[in-house]
């Protein structure tokens, strides 16, 4: 059973507008999230986080958001470009030291010119 | 320049032959892990270590082994016992967050 989702395997954007990838958790001692960019043949590198004491956080042109309630969270990128286009993983953590990270299966986000 | 080296880049294997992949970090970082990425399938913890001479099975750990005698050092034993080798394989380290090597792709013939 999958802890972390991200249910689109795939999204296309034009360059210049807004990305918005989506990712769903199931465990509700998750605490502490992360999205990381991943180019082909290279490994993933870290993006952005958040914790679960806040519901938004920003770091230029990306925007992580976090509703608790619902377990789910939402990777915001304005404006798209080119080089954004990756594979994007989600990624959850029960926090406190020795937790792993469980990540979710990722979304292809291609940015059209 | 502190990071995680993975070698070699692109591996080729016969089948029925053991391989070791290698990972070394500077980070000085307390755990490191193995994570296997399959197409369509995120990634997925192999084997990782919180502390020198120690190390825990992932989900998927069966067909691998490692050893953690050093700090620095996590490396990798694809056995054949592992039925489907054929993959990309990334090692990591975590302080907070967790950093990526830049990962080999097994390839078994």
């Amino acid at each position: 059973d999958q802890q972390v989702k991200q249910n689109s395997p795939s999204l296309s954007v034009q360059e210049g507008r807004i990305s918005i990838l989506n990712c769903d958790y199931t465990n509700s001692m998750f605490d502490y999230f992360l999205w990381y960019k991943k180019y082909p043949a290279e490994g993933p590198t870290f993006l952005i986080s958040i914790s679960s004491i806040k519901d938004k956080n920003e770091d230029g042109r990306f925007t992580v958001f976090l509703n608790k309630s619902a377990k789910h969270l939402s990777l915001h990128i304005v404006p798209s470009q080119p080089g954004d286009s990756a594979v994007y993983f989600c990624a959850a953590s029960g926090g406190g030291y020795g937790q792993n990270f469980v990540f979710g299966p990722g979304t292809r986000l291609s940015v059209l010119p | 320049d502190g990071g995680i080296t993975q070698s070699p880049k692109y591996l080729f294997r016969k089948e029925g032959q053991n391989v070791t992949l290698s990972c070394e970090q500077n980070l000085n970082h307390d755990a490191m892990y193995w994570y296997r990425q399959d197409p369509g399938q995120g990634l997925r913890l192999i084997y990782y270590s919180q502390i020198v001479n120690d190390f825990q099975k992932g989900d998927i750990a069966e067909g691998y082994s490692v050893s953690r005698e050093k700090k620095e050092s996590f490396p990798l034993t694809v056995t054949s016992a592992q039925k489907n080798p054929t993959a990309f394989y990334l090692c990591a380290t975590k302080f907070n967050e967790q950093f990526f090597g830049p990962g080999t792709r097994l390839t078994v013939l």
